[in-house]
């Protein structure tokens, strides 16, 4: 199906284990972007990727790692998960340019425990 | 300080009430303004977007944009039960790639 798909939708583990949260778009955008979200913060933005190959930190980088090797894909990795990054997260894409809609997944809901 | 303010309610009004969502921003290069939906355990949507300021009208949906008072509104008119989920604010600038979003308000619309 066309889109932007996310997993595990949901994700328990403990602290100090690696995780990668997986994001798939079918739209071939240039971006792509993770974001996680808090109550009380909002939508905060932890890395975003212009291109295959070309990564840049976001608001709140820190304990994360992303990569893109393919345009369609960008997963989200937490090298050792800390109970500070329990949170959602969302993966979202667009079309090049400053004006474009952000078209989001469903998010991965992460418990780190 | 926060690049966006949005009060994070909730919001709870009656079925058919005028809602006035409202966020506040400090940087004054930002040109792009949005409003996103959001259900309960599902990603944001767009709803609304304007370029800089001025008002913009869709439906039941009318987002204002005064970047004089750096200050962005979304009214909802004859609200509905289905209107209930979170209303987040989201802004770039031009040649911005990142988009910075309000911590969203939490409107509910009782039958």
């Amino acid at each position: 199906d066309a889109g932007i798909t996310q997993s595990p939708r949901y994700k328990i583990t403990e602290t100090g284990r690696q995780v990668t949260l997986m994001c798939h778009q079918t739209w071939s955008h240039s971006y792509m972007f993770w974001y996680r979200q808090d109550l009380g913060h909002g939508l905060r933005l932890i890395y975003y990727s212009a291109a295959a190959d070309i990564t840049d930190k976001g608001e709140v980088p820190d304990g994360y790692v992303v990569s893109r090797s393919k345009t369609e894909n960008f997963p989200l990795t937490l090298e050792s998960a800390t109970r500070s990054q329990t949170s959602v997260y969302f993966c979202a894409s667009r079309t090049g340019g400053s004006s474009g809609e952000l078209f989001f997944g469903e998010g991965s809901r992460l418990t780190v425990l | 300080q926060k690049e966006v303010e949005q009060d994070p309610g909730p919001l709870s009004v009656p079925e058919g009430a005028i809602v006035s969502l409202n966020c506040t921003y400090s940087n004054s290069a930002f040109q792009y303004f949005m409003w996103y939906r959001q259900y309960s355990r599902k990603g944001p949507e767009l709803l609304m977007y304007t370029y800089s300021s001025g008002n913009k009208e869709d439906g039941r949906f009318t987002a204002q944009v005064d970047k004089s008072s750096k200050y962005i509104s979304l009214f909802i008119r004859d609200s509905q039960p289905s209107d209930s989920a979170t209303y987040l604010c989201a802004m770039n600038g031009a040649g911005g790639f990142k988009t910075i979003f309000g911590a969203g308000t939490r409107l509910f619309v009782k039958a």
